[in-house]
Formats: C-alpha cells, structure tokens, sequence
C-alpha cells in the first residue's frame, strides 16, 4: 500500500489562475511532512515542514496546510516561473522517510 | 540550511563499470541520505549512512551493488557497482539539519 499519494500527477493553469496540489497519506506516527519543488535536472529544493493538524505554512504564492490525513499546497495566482514539480514527503518513526510521486505543475503565460 | 555539492553532475557509463558519486557537505552532518530517483518516479531512499559506521540498506538495496563509504562528517561516496540501463537514474545524496532535509544537485546517470 502506497504511503503517499500526491494529486494530480499533472496539472496545467493560466498565469494567474489559483489551484491547490494534494498530498495523502497513510502512516502513523507522523514526525513531520515536507513540500519541495523540484526543477527539471535538479534536486528537490525545501519549501515548508508541516508537523501537526492545523498548522499552516506561507511563502510567497504557496501555502501549506495539514490535517490528519492529508496536506494541500494552494497556489495562488501562479506565474510560469512556478512550473516545476512539487514534492511531499511524510518522515515518521522509526526515521523512515517517504516521498510521493509528484506533481508536474504547468503555468501558461 | 547545509550546502551540498555532489558530483559528477552526470555521467554516461558502460554497462559492467562503475561509477562512484561524491557529496560534500559544508557543516558536520550526522546522517546522510542516498537516495535513487528513476524516470518519471519519485525518490527512493537507498541507504542512510552515518560517519564511523556501516550504511543502512533499505529494502531493494545491497551493499555489493552499492557500496557506501563515509570517512568523515561532511563527505560521503556512494558507487553504482557493475552497471546495467536498469541503474540509468537520477542519484541524490541528502542531509538532515534540524528537521530539514537539504539536497544535493544529484547525479544523472545514463547506463549504455
């Protein structure tokens, strides 16, 4: 079973057009949940942790909430400099570290 | 957060060679990550590796296919032993600093 499912695998928006990224999961025993973007040929660059439901993360466009299932990443008003794709990563006990499969973001001039 | 330098960038190799990777960290790390991450696929971890001791395989992994050395606490060499187009992925060496898990560049390899 899959520890972490990311929706959808692609998504394609107009510059300016908002949208949200999906992250599930199934673990218990949460330590924290990871979102990065990550360029083509590059390693995945950190954008936010998340540790607990509730908790809320900002940083320029992104925004990232967390419950007890699930994280979104809402973009907001998106320019084509944030197409890439966008990574989340649950790290629980025991220190095992899983990522999703991400998703490809495109943003249309 | 650290900085990482990982080389080579990318490399195309025969099959039946190998190919060690190297990853400089710029602060003192306990733990290092190698992860795989094959086409179209998201990141697996390979195997942690902490300074003074043997590396951690995940699952999947073995140590004669991909040995691990860690000398000390900010380099570590990760090789991809008698390569196969099966092993053409991308490999990232990672950090934990604080709960925050940096990345190298990664290593694109192509096995021909």
């Amino acid at each position: 079973e899959d520890q972490v499912t990311q929706s959808p695998e692609a998504l394609r928006l107009q510059e300016g057009e908002s949208s949200s990224l999906n992250c599930s999961y199934t673990v218990s025993g949460l330590r924290g949940l990871f979102w990065y973007r990550q360029d083509p040929g590059k390693g995945p660059e950190f954008l936010f942790t998340l540790y607990s439901a509730g908790e809320e993360k900002e940083k320029e466009r992104l925004k990232a909430t967390l419950t007890k299932k699930e994280s979104f990443l809402h973009i907001t008003a998106p320019k084509p400099e944030d197409s890439a794709t966008y990574l989340c990563a649950v790290h629980y006990t025991g220190n095992q570290f899983y990522f999703g499969t991400g998703t490809s973001l495109t943003v249309i001039p | 957060s650290a900085v990482i330098s990982q080389k080579p960038s990318r490399d195309i190799c025969q099959r039946g060679t190998s190919l060690t990777i190297q990853c400089q960290v710029d602060s003192q790390v306990t733990m290092m990550f190698w992860y795989r991450q094959q086409p179209g696929q998201s990141l697996t971890l390979i195997a942690t590796a902490n300074q003074g001791s043997e590396a951690t395989y995940e699952s999947g992994f073995v140590i004669d296919k991909f040995p691990i050395s860690r000398p000390n606490l900010t380099f570590s060499t990760l090789t991809v032993s008698n390569m196969s187009p099966e092993d053409s992925s991308i490999y990232l060496c990672s950090v934990e600093g604080g709960t925050i898990h940096t990345f190298g560049s990664g290593t694109r390899l192509t096995v021909v």
